[in-house]
């Protein structure tokens, strides 16, 4: 059956130090893979693309890799801060056109100072 | 531009009624996606449109389930009749042309069934 897991549901670690999520996926052949950050009571919203022969993406704090092998994505935040705190949810681009996405359950991370 | 526009934010309403859910995407955006948000099933897509045209209604949980966009400022989700487990927080997103495919979600409308 096709399942997109991530790491855990909650995470919790110390400010400054670099949190770490993961997004295994199986039996999908995604076109990209994205992250989105959600806030309680709020929509997502987008941070990062990486697509389907790139290894890697960096935005400011913000790492992204993709092992399309181990079909896994790793998502860190380097020096956290409490602001980081959030649900960190992915997303595989799927379809012709990879117009629909479909996302994983999240994980809940907390960055306590 | 305002965003996503979504209403109402909260709906609540009684077994058996009908519910409309209504989503003004942003201006210029071709695609628009309906989600389906609860705790034990996570962020499901329901249906999405390009250019006001359903393009994939599989995730449309049942017959109960319609919806709807007549034109490219519009489009609403019709729930007819109402059961409890449709209790849920419904996003609506849209998506124009980018290189990163991103979708921007409206701020949600939180549905309770009673």
């Amino acid at each position: 059956s096709q399942k997109i897991e991530q790491n855990s549901e909650a995470l919790n670690i110390q400010e400054g130090k670099t949190a770490t999520l993961t997004c295994n996926y199986t039996n999908y052949s995604p076109a990209y893979l994205q992250w989105y950050r959600q806030d309680p009571g709020r929509g997502p919203v987008f941070l990062l693309l990486i697509r389907e022969n790139e290894k890697e993406k960096r935005k400011e704090r913000l790492k992204v890799t993709f092992d399309t092998t181990l079909k896994q994505s790793l998502f860190h935040i380097t020096a956290s801060q409490p602001a980081d705190s959030a649900t960190y949810l992915c997303a595989l681009g799927l379809g012709g056109s990879a117009s629909k996405i479909i996302f994983g359950s999240g994980t809940r991370l907390s960055i306590r100072p | 531009d305002a965003g996503v526009i979504q209403s109402p934010r909260h709906e609540v309403t009684e077994m058996g009624q009908e519910v409309t859910l209504r989503c003004k995407p942003i201006s210029g955006h071709d695609y628009l996606f309906w989600y389906r948000q609860t705790m034990m099933r996570g962020l499901e897509l329901l249906i999405y449109f390009n250019n006001n045209v359903p393009i994939d209604d599989s995730g449309m949980p049942e017959d109960r389930f319609s919806a709807k966009m007549p034109n490219a400022s519009f489009s609403t989700l019709k729930i007819q009749p109402s059961e409890p487990r449709d209790s849920a927080v419904y996003f609506c997103a849209s998506k124009g042309r980018s290189t990163y495919n991103e979708q921007f979600f409206g701020p949600g409308t939180r549905l309770t069934v009673l």
